[in-house]
């Protein structure tokens, strides 16, 4: 079944302005963290931000923040300021604490930022 | 800080031939995990070690694949013998320990079965 859903297999955002890449999940499990990674066209993963299934506020690190939407089980990555260095793809993932500490991972959403 | 080194980087080999890939994880750092990444099957956990000892395997797709971790700060994955289907990315990441939730992966190994 898949945990972790991506249904932006592509985006584009002018340069300068904000962008959200969704991500939903599933899990029964009350304990659990979600984390965003990017991924540019050299290959290596990049991690970006992390959120708590407890935390009670939205994590922010720098231009990423992550919309963390409990009920809808939704994690959304937002990108302010976007920059021509963002373009890449963008993993969405989650840790579940019941099955080992399991990554599962969506199947990404490739960004294009537009000069 | 040095981040998770991966080598080799690329690596071309024909149908049968073993393959190593070679991980050293952040020091410090308890726990490693080996992914596989394809276009057809994304990001896939093979396997993960904490404090040296392998947690669960059941990701590796065949007898073929086979990783150990002989000490804290280095780790294999084996392939024999390789068979083309088993090109694609390999990568590795390290956390500080299973209770530590961030994964820093390592550049990849980009495998390729002729």
């Amino acid at each position: 079944a898949q945990k972790i859903t991506q249904t932006q297999p592509g985006m584009f955002v002018q340069e300068k302005e904000a962008v959200t890449l969704d991500c939903t999940y599933d899990t029964s499990d009350p304990s659990y963290g979600l984390f965003w990674y990017k991924q540019p066209s050299s290959g290596e993963m990049i991690f970006l931000i992390y959120q708590g299934s407890y935390d009670q506020q939205n994590a922010t690190e720098g231009r990423y923040s992550l919309n963390f939407q409990k009920a809808r089980k939704s994690a959304n990555l937002v990108i302010s300021a976007s920059q021509l260095g963002d373009s890449a793809m963008y993993f969405c993932a989650m840790r579940l604490s019941n099955t080992g500490n399991q990554f599962y991972f969506g199947t990404g959403t490739s960004l294009t930022v537009i000069p | 800080d040095a981040g998770v080194i991966q080598s080799p980087r690329h690596e071309v080999t024909e149908m049968g031939q073993e393959v190593t890939l070679r991980c050293k994880p952040i020091s410090g750092h308890n726990s490693l995990f080996w992914y596989r990444q394809t276009m057809m099957r994304g990001l896939e956990l093979l396997i993960y070690f904490n404090n040296n000892v392998p947690i669960d395997d059941s990701g590796m797709p065949e007898d073929r694949f086979s990783a150990k971790m002989p000490n804290a700060s280095f780790s294999t994955l084996k392939i024999q013998p390789s068979e083309p289907r088993d090109s694609a990315v390999y990568f590795c990441a390290s956390s500080l320990d299973l209770s530590t939730d961030t994964q820093y992966f390592g550049p990849g190994t980009r495998l390729t079965v002729l």
